[in-house]
């Protein structure tokens, strides 16, 4: 089974604080995502990834980077953590498709207060 | 750009009755759909998959259907238990480019 394997399920930081969500899969895929999930907005993609060291803005960018130096792992990471920054942050990784199913899977999630 | 409707929002239903999910988009260049599964405070589970050549797709009591020329598909589930309470998210990967787009999804509560 394929397995996105999210770090930290919760986290308590304070406000100005740098903070890093790190997402490992153990299937090679080539796609990673970071969303972030919040009641009545959906998940909205703040990055994604297609290849080591490429990523490509989503929805919502502003206040995040990420980093991916390895196939497997897909970090996000709060520069200076705000309040408005506080919701769940959702993994995922899929293989490109095109010649595959395309079939995407979902980390547990990491649920970030900042305070 | 792509936009991904579940109506209704919310559900709720007896237990042992049948039940179907509604889920629309509005560009039909999709390559597959997928339907999930969210339990509060976790991930989401993929629960069907289905490639856009394909009308249907069946686990257990779950079956999934797609009509892509009018941007529809729909999950039933036959049965319903107590233990199907979730919020189902269904989502579209296009035919171009790596993104996926999400409905807002469908709160189930199935009612002992």
């Amino acid at each position: 089974d394929v397995k996105v394997t999210q770090s930290s399920r919760y986290l308590v930081k304070r406000t100005g604080e740098k903070v890093f969500l790190e997402c490992v899969q153990d299937m090679d895929h080539e796609n990673m995502f970071w969303y972030r999930q919040d009641p009545g907005l959906g998940l909205r993609l703040i990055y994604f990834s297609y290849d080591v060291k490429m990523k490509e803005k989503g929805d919502i960018p502003e206040g995040y980077s990420v980093s991916r130096e390895k196939k497997e792992r897909f970090s996000l990471i709060l520069e200076s953590a705000s309040t408005n920054q506080t919701s769940m942050y959702l993994c995922a990784s899929s293989l490109l498709g095109f010649t595959n199913t395309g079939e995407l899977f979902f980390g547990e999630g990491s649920r970030l207060t900042v305070l | 750009k792509q936009e991904v409707t579940q109506i209704p929002a919310a559900l709720s239903v007896p237990e042992g009755e049948n039940l179907v999910l509604n889920c629309s988009f509005t560009d039909s260049a999709i390559y597959n759909l997928q339907w999930f599964r969210q339990d509060p405070g976790k991930g989401l589970t993929s629960l069907l998959l289905i490639q856009s050549s394909q009308r249907e797709q069946t686990s257990g009591r779950l079956n999934a259907s797609l009509d892509k020329s009018s941007g529809r598909s729909t999950l039933y589930i036959a049965a319903s238990q107590p233990g199907d309470s979730a919020t189902y998210l269904c989502a579209v990967k296009m035919d171009t480019g790596n993104q996926f787009y999400f409905g807002t999804g469908t709160s189930l509560t199935v009612i002992p």
